[in-house]
């Protein structure tokens, strides 16, 4: 079944420990990204990918990595979390031309 | 600056009758708009989706109509149903795999 793959799909932690969310997809996309979506402000893009070893900031990328060493993963990682990056998170993929945005399930981080 | 823009944060609508969405959009440059549907605990799914040169897409019960010299866009769900009730995120984007810009999502509620 082709689909992104997130984990975890839930994650409470403290302020400053390090962490990383995975995102996988099995479409052969070399289109990839983050979103985090907050209330009252919809989907924002944290980083995106647009093949391996490419990667661009989006709107809110401040207190973000990513990766993109092999063209079906591309991990986020907050080397320091903080409480305002308590977020649902969600990992997408897209193939060539006009065509979708794959969604993963989500991710709820909490930082406290 | 918002470039893609949903004003109607919520929307109630009775079971049966029409359901209508609405986007406007601000970047002369986009070129093909996307209507995305997210259930609470899922990922956003793609809906239906018009190129800018189509005015019209029909989707059975799902049609999106687009308005290039307003720009704007709007999304009909006739006749509407409780599984309707979701968020709905308008999305768009410029040409080649530019990234995708959300707006903030409509909440639609349909009451049985």
């Amino acid at each position: 079944e082709a689909q992104v793959t997130q984990n975890p799909r839930y994650l409470i932690t403290v302020t400053g420990k390090k962490l990383t969310v995975t995102c996988s997809q099995n479409m052969n996309h070399e289109y990839m990204s983050w979103y985090r979506q907050d209330p009252g402000l919809g989907l924002r893009q944290i980083y995106y990918s647009m093949n391996v070893e490419v990667t661009d900031k989006g709107d809110v990328p401040e207190g973000y990595k990513v990766s993109r060493k092999e063209k079906r993963n591309f991990p986020l990682i907050l080397e320091s979390p903080s409480p305002n990056q308590t977020s649902l998170y969600f990992c997408a993929s897209m193939g060539q031309g006009n065509s979708p945005l794959h969604f993963g399930n989500g991710t709820r981080l909490t930082v406290t | 600056d918002q470039q893609v823009k949903q004003n109607s944060p919520s929307l109630s609508v009775q079971e049966g009758r029409i359901s209508i969405l609405n986007c406007d959009y601000t970047n002369s440059m986009f070129d093909y708009f996307l209507w995305y549907k997210k259930y609470p605990a899922e990922g956003p799914t793609f809906l239906i989706s018009i190129s800018s040169i189509k005015d019209k897409n029909e989707d059975g019960r799902f049609t999106v109509f687009l308005n290039k010299s307003a720009k704007h866009l709007s999304l009909h769900i006739v006749p509407s149903q409780p599984g309707d009730s979701a968020v709905y995120f308008c999305a768009a984007s410029g040409s080649g795999n530019t990234p995708l810009v959300f707006g903030k999502g409509t909440r639609l509620s349909v009451i049985a």
